[in-house]
C-alpha cells in the first residue's frame, strides 16, 4: 500500500526566498509523481508531473525532482512571491493492472510574507 | 468554460437525509474520479470510472453510490448521511491514467451534516 509523506507540514518564508518542499513515498514502483497546488476553498491545480523514467521537470520558477529508488521528490520554488502562498500536495500514481490510483500526501502549507 | 464543474458548492443537511452531488467535465476525458478531503485536509480516492465503467472502489460504505450516465458526468449519491460524512468532496477527470497526463479537479463540494 502506497503511503506519501510531506515535510514540512507548514512553512513560512519572506518574499524572495528560495525554498524546497519535500515528499517521500514508500512504494517506489510508481508510474509518475505529481505536484499540485490548492488555494483555500478551491480545487487542486496541477503544477508538474514527473514520469517514472524522468529525473526532473521545470515550469517557470518551479522545479520538481524525482529519485525513484530512494522514494523521494522535491519541489523547488525560486524567488518566492506572496502569490505562491497555498497548500502544495504531492501525489504518487501507482498502477495495478489497468487500475491507476493516485495517493496524496497531507500537503505543505506555504506562506510567503511580503 | 469551466473544465470540471461540481454542484452544489455547499451542501448543509441533517443526519439521515439522502443527497446527491453532480459533476461534469468538458475536457473530453475518459476517466473521472471522486475524492474525499477530510477535516485534516487529507485527500483520498473514493471511486474512479473509465468510460462509464467503475474501475476503482476504495472501501467506501455502500451508502455512497456513484453513477456515470455518460463519460462526461459522474454523480455521487449518498444515503442516510452520517456526521462523519462531513468533508469536502472533489470530482476530477483525466485522460486514460496511463497517458501520463495530470488530473483536473473541480472546486469541491463542502458537505456539512448537522
Amino acid at each position: 500500500k502506497q503511503e506519501v509523506t510531506q515535510i514540512p507540514a507548514a512553512l513560512s518564508v519572506p518574499e524572495g526566498e528560495n525554498l524546497v518542499l519535500n515528499c517521500s513515498f514508500t512504494d517506489s514502483a510508481i508510474y509518475n509523481l505529481q505536484w499540485f497546488r490548492q488555494d483555500p476553498g478551491k480545487g487542486l491545480t496541477s503544477l508538474l508531473l514527473i514520469q517514472s523514467s524522468q529525473r526532473e521537470q521545470t515550469s517557470g520558477r518551479l522545479n520538481a525532482s524525482l529519485d525513484k529508488s530512494s522514494g523521494r521528490s522535491t519541489l523547488y520554488i525560486a524567488a518566492s512571491q506572496p502569490g505562491d502562498s497555498a497548500t502544495y500536495l504531492c501525489a504518487a500514481l501507482n498502477s495495478g493492472g489497468s487500475n491507476y490510483k493516485l495517493t496524496f500526501g497531507k500537503g505543505t502549507l506555504l506562506t510567503v510574507n511580503p | 468554460d469551466t473544465a470540471v464543474s461540481q454542484t452544489p458548492k455547499y451542501l448543509v443537511t441533517q443526519m439521515g437525509n439522502d443527497k446527491s452531488i453532480k459533476c461534469e467535465q468538458n475536457l473530453g476525458h475518459d476517466t473521472m474520479y471522486w475524492y474525499k478531503q477530510d477535516s485534516k485536509k487529507f485527500l483520498k480516492i473514493m471511486f474512479s470510472y473509465n468510460n462509464k465503467e467503475l474501475i476503482i472502489n476504495e472501501t467506501v460504505p455502500n451508502r455512497f453510490s456513484p453513477k456515470s450516465p455518460d463519460k462526461a458526468h459522474l454523480n455521487l449519491h449518498i444515503n442516510s448521511l452520517e456526521l462523519g460524512d462531513s468533508a469536502v468532496y472533489f470530482c476530477a477527470s483525466s485522460q486514460v491514467p496511463g497517458s501520463n497526463q495530470p488530473q483536473h479537479f473541480g472546486d469541491g463540494t463542502r458537505l456539512s451534516i448537522l
